[in-house]
């Protein structure tokens, strides 16, 4: 089945510095992934769209300056959390859709990087 | 996209059947039924998805109303593994940029 790899699974950084988190397809190749993030005890919360070759397109209210998306082939996406501060501490998930043939074709999700900034 | 209504939580006995609900009631007619889960600490897991028929996967059944306002996931025999926050989405199944919405879910708590 189509896998999807993230990485780092988990990051402690200290406020102020900068942390990139990868995800990757491993199986399929995926012109689209999404980045989701996800507050202890709360839903996933969809943050952008991730497209290959162009700019993501952000969910409104999440700032494309602190959390910058790069998607510079079809099997890697990466999120950069800028100048990271205490709020921005928590699990963040990507997922891809494998590109359909025809009809439907589900997400599948990485196993998500959790991120402490102290 | 439209909106989805589940229980909070729902317990059930091992190897016991299990029958989530889920309601959406302003489906549109090209709305696509998802189900995920997420188990604790890893990103959510594709579980069965339908439009308007009842399917069927080696996971789990889906079972659509006729009016296809409701839904029910079915687990036949839970296990502790079943353990895990369902998620009941709708959204169009085509194009490059669909995405999915997560409300809440259901917390499913599976007794030994």
């Amino acid at each position: 089945g189509a896998v999807v790899s993230q990485h780092p699974s988990w990051v402690i950084c200290k406020s102020g510095t900068s942390v990139k988190i990868e995800c990757r397809s491993l199986d399929f190749q995926a012109t689209t992934m999404f980045w989701y993030r996800q507050f202890p005890k709360q839903s996933l919360m969809l943050m952008a769209t991730s497209n290959e070759g162009s700019k993501a397109t952000y969910e409104q209210g999440v700032e494309k300056d602190k959390f910058l998306i790069n998607h510079a082939s079809l099997t890697l996406s990466t999120l950069t959390v800028t100048s990271a501060h205490p709020e921005d501490s928590s699990f963040y998930i990507c997922s891809a859709r494998t590109d359909p043939t025809g009809g439907y074709s589900p997400l599948h999700f990485g196993n998500g990087t959790r991120l402490t900034v102290t | 996209d439209a909106k989805t209504t589940q229980p909070n939580s729902m317990e059930s006995n091992e190897e016991e059947p299990v029958h989530l609900p889920c309601n959406h009631s302003t489906i549109s007619g090209t709305d696509y039924i998802h189900w995920y889960r997420q188990l604790p600490s890893q990103g959510p897991e594709y579980v069965i998805h339908g439009l308007t028929s009842n399917v069927n996967n080696r996971m789990a059944s889906l079972a659509i109303a006729e009016d296809r306002k409701s839904s029910t996931l079915i687990l036949h025999r839970a296990t502790l593994r079943d353990a895990a926050v369902y998620y009941c989405i709708l959204s169009g199944s085509g194009g490059s940029n669909y995405k999915l919405t997560f409300g809440k879910g259901t917390l499913l708590t599976v007794n030994p």
